[in-house]
């Protein structure tokens, strides 16, 4: 198994550029979810998943958009980037639901470290 | 509010030491509460998980304790290796809403 897999690693746009961060997971999981992580800030929830189909914002959701069309895949849409949009973001996933076991592990992606200029 | 604070920041120590990190937390209700380590430009990876009911919970040389009492939790490191430098973060699950709250970790270095 390959895991939760995110590209690209690296990224640098320039400001009013849109992209797209990719996630992919091959563990069958249902809840997948988007963080960004910034220095003296704990880990930040964008948009999450619970199933194909489902999405939901999360704490931080604004500037970005999601879409779940398999269970594998879960994209991150930057509509119109902006120089606070400067981050690494994480793609994790999940077996079950949040709305089910609180004991489930995340599991996270590498990571992809995104500059807006 | 609820809120995970860990300390300290950044601890530099020589490799074989032990060290401890310390995570406090005001999440209420309680759910559980997850130890997580992260090796730079990598993404977090889960050591362990505690619930209410557990005190202490071992994984190798990482040994978890949780007081929910006192609402702390702490992560023992024995005998430390120069591949344990990274962050470790400590992650509180509440336990109505199910969100999750993040500390901010704690940077260790293990020195030769």
């Amino acid at each position: 198994n390959a895991g939760v897999t995110q590209t690209p690693k690296f990224q640098v746009l320039k400001t009013g550029q849109s992209m797209t961060l990719q996630c992919a997971q091959d563990m069958n999981h249902e809840y997948m979810s988007w963080y960004r992580q910034d220095p003296g800030m704990g880990l930040r929830l964008i948009h999450y998943s619970v199933g194909a189909g489902i999405t939901d914002q999360g704490e931080v959701p604004n500037g970005y958009n999601v879409s779940r069309s398999t269970t594998e895949d879960f994209p991150l849409r930057l509509l119109s980037a902006a120089p606070s949009q400067t981050s690494v973001y994480f793609c994790a996933s999940s077996d079950g639901t949040s709305g089910g076991s609180s004991y489930n592990e995340q599991f996270f992606g590498p990571g992809t470290r995104l500059t807006v200029l | 509010k609820n809120q995970v604070e860990q300390s300290p920041q950044s601890l530099i120590i020589l490799e074989g030491k032990n060290c401890t990190l310390q995570c406090n937390y005001t999440v209420s209700p309680f759910s559980n509460l997850r130890w997580y380590k992260q090796d730079t430009g990598r993404g977090p990876v889960s050591l362990t998980i505690m619930t209410f009911s557990e005190n202490t919970k071992s994984n190798g040389r990482y040994t978890a304790t949780l007081d929910a009492d006192t609402k702390q939790s702490s992560l023992h490191i024995t005998a430390s290796q120069l591949s344990d430098s990274a962050s470790y973060i400590c992650v509180v699950r509440a336990g109505n809403n199910r969100k999750l709250i993040w500390g901010l970790g704690t940077s260790l270095g293990v020195n030769p």
